[in-house]
């Protein structure tokens, strides 16, 4: 088993859809929690941190952790075109070295 | 703006010879990281410094080295790239090494011919 788990996709949306993509993970030490945002043939942008649990708002970006069920959640609302892109979520537990733990990232394609 | 930079964006080498990627970083942050991304994959943590400490994870095979000169520097050697190591290379930095957020560069696509 991984320890961190995110549907592949692709997910196709129509524009202005409300858009949720979720990890699942396995290590009760974890802490750090992160979304990024990767476009073909780039680097991870950070779109989202939270450390344990929570919510946390920016924009039309939500974060939401879940320590007791393992799961955390991304929203989107009102999502654009340009929001077409790979969303990986990440996570790292305290003394790992800030050893970030990715899910293998949702392919997410936004339709005009 | 500062930033985390990687050269070549572009790297095609052969079977066999050594390869060198490079990043720089105008962050001023004391952890710097090395990733592999292979294709529809993961990134997957290879090593990182903690200031001059060099931290190996145990899954990184031998054939990938790193070397990290001052603060803004920090290059990965690839000894002898197989097929199997052509991938997406991806630098980051952060300030500290728990939790703090990690700042990626735009990553250096490697082909092995």
């Amino acid at each position: 088993q991984k320890e961190v788990e995110q549907d592949p996709g692709p997910l196709s949306v129509p524009e202005g859809a409300i858009v949720s993509l979720n990890c699942t993970y396995s290590n009760s030490a974890f802490q750090y929690f992160m979304w990024y945002r990767q476009y073909s043939r780039k680097g991870p942008e950070l779109l989202m941190y939270t450390y344990s649990s929570g919510n946390k708002e920016d924009g039309r970006f939500t974060a939401q952790v879940d320590k007791s069920s393992k799961y955390i959640s991304l929203f989107i609302r009102d999502s654009q075109p340009s929001d077409s892109a790979t969303y990986l979520c990440a996570m790292s537990a305290r003394n790992q070295g800030g050893k970030l733990i990715f899910g293998q990232g949702t392919e997410l394609s936004v339709k005009p | 703006d500062a930033m985390v930079i990687q050269n070549p964006r572009y790297q095609v080498t052969q079977f066999g010879k050594p390869v060198t990627l490079s990043c720089s970083q105008t962050l001023n942050h004391n952890v710097m990281y090395w990733y592999q991304q292979k294709s529809s994959q993961a990134p997957k943590l290879l090593f990182h410094y903690y200031d001059k400490d060099f931290n190996n994870e145990a899954d990184t095979p031998d054939n990938f080295q790193s070397r990290r000169p001052n603060t803004s520097f920090c290059f990965l050697d690839i000894r002898s790239p197989g097929l199997g190591d052509a991938a997406m290379y991806l630098c980051a930095t952060s300030r500290d090494p728990n939790g703090d957020t990690q700042y990626f560069g735009p990553g250096t696509r490697l082909t092995v011919l």
